[in-house]
This record gives C-alpha cells, structure tokens and sequence, in this order.
C-alpha cells in the first residue's frame, strides 16, 4: 500500500490549493478515503471523509463549506480542493486509508503553508 | 467536534509498563468500540498501533495493547523500550462518518 500527496505549497489568505493523494497497493475504489491535517507543534485533525460506493462526502466543522473533497477511482486518486484559505489552515495534510473505522495506512503529507 | 484529552506526556524505564489515557464523550469514545490510537515518531506520518480499541494490526508488537471504560480508552505499553519513545494519539469514531482525535502524548523512554 503506498499513497503519495502532492499539491501543496505557499499560498496567500484567501486562496486556493487542490491537493492529490495517489494510491497503489490496493483497490482503491473499495476503501473509503480521508484526509488529516497537523499544525506545525500540534495533534492530528480529522477534515474529511469520502465513501468507496456511494462517495457521500463528510466534513468537520473547521472546514465544512471551503473544503470538498472527492475521488477518482478510474485514477486511483484522491483530491482536496481548499478554498478561502485562513492562516489556521497551515499544516501538513495526510490522505489515509479507512479500514475498520480506523486509519490502516498514511501518506507521507504534504505540506500547505498560508501566508501573505 | 471537540478533541478527546489525552495527558501531554507520560514516562517509564525499559521494561516497564505504562498506560496513556484519552478521555471523550458519549457521543464518541463511550458511544462506539472504533477506537484506535497511533504512534508517530517526529518528521513521520502515523502508524496505527490499535484499532476497534483492542485490536493490533499486523506487526505491531503484542505489548501493545488496548482497553476501553465507559468514556476513557487506554493504551498500555508493556516491556518499554527505547524505540517506543514517540508522540502517541487516539481517535474516536463520532458518528455519521466523522472521527476525533486526541491532543496527543508524548511518551518518553527514561
């Protein structure tokens, strides 16, 4: 299993960054999907969450009307389009694979840093 | 979508036993066994250690191990070792697919 990010990068308040997440391994269209954010010194966050079958989206507060959050099974990838962008959202953001209600397998992280 | 409390830190000398707590809810922790903690070193991504709060994915080591009462949930490291020092969090399924996570703890390997 291998899931890889990319996408991040410096960007001004305000704006917008769309993050991927490639996977191989497995057969990414049976595992439903998510992403995970840490500030710099900070714990882990919960953002979102997509299904494998119905792709129903789920969203934390923090980020729930500027963040979307969706799959291309045919690409084996998962995206995170993040707009309005606030200096709180800087971090490191993972994609994570969601076996058994749990987070099995990690990418390596990318990270976003928002900055005038 | 409040945090779990976990203590900031916690300690033991090789080959003892020590055990993190993480405090929720009932609407996350005491509500459902999908509690899970994972163990991230500094610079690296996380790795799960538990999962369905006692359950070990392959390969990690049977010293670690979960439990769960009412509205806490425990991870106890047993036989420590120096490899074991790291930041260690757990996560609660909430309901209507969200998750929390704890603060987080760092454990240090006297």
């Amino acid at each position: 299993v291998q899931l890889l990010e990319s996408g991040g990068g410096l960007v001004q308040p305000g704006g917008s960054l769309r993050l991927s997440c490639s996977a191989s391994g497995f057969t990414f269209s049976d595992y439903p999907m998510n992403w995970v954010r840490q500030a710099p010194g900070k714990g882990l966050e919960w953002l979102s969450n997509i299904r494998a079958e119905t792709r129903d989206v789920y969203y934390a507060d923090s980020v729930r009307g500027r963040f979307t959050i969706s799959r291309d099974n045919a690409k084996n990838s998962l995206f995170l389009q993040m707009n309005s962008l606030e200096y709180e959202d800087t971090a490191v953001y993972y994609c994570a694979r969601d076996l058994r209600v749990a987070f099995d397998h990690w990418g390596q992280g990318i990270l976003v840093t928002v900055s005038s | 979508q409040s945090a779990l409390t976990q203590p900031p830190s916690a300690s033991g000398s090789p080959g003892q036993s020590v055990t993190i707590s993480c405090t929720g809810t009932r609407s996350d922790v005491g509500g459902y066994n999908y509690v899970s903690w994972y163990q991230q070193h500094p610079g690296k991504a996380p790795k799960l250690m538990v999962y369905e709060v006692t359950e070990r994915p392959s390969g990690v080591p049977d010293r670690f191990s979960g439990s769960k009462s009412g509205n806490t949930a425990f991870l106890t490291v047993s036989g420590l070792q120096a490899e074991d020092e790291s930041d260690y969090y757990c996560s609660s399924y909430a309901g209507r697919f969200t998750w929390v996570f704890g603060g987080g703890t760092k454990l240090t390997v006297l």
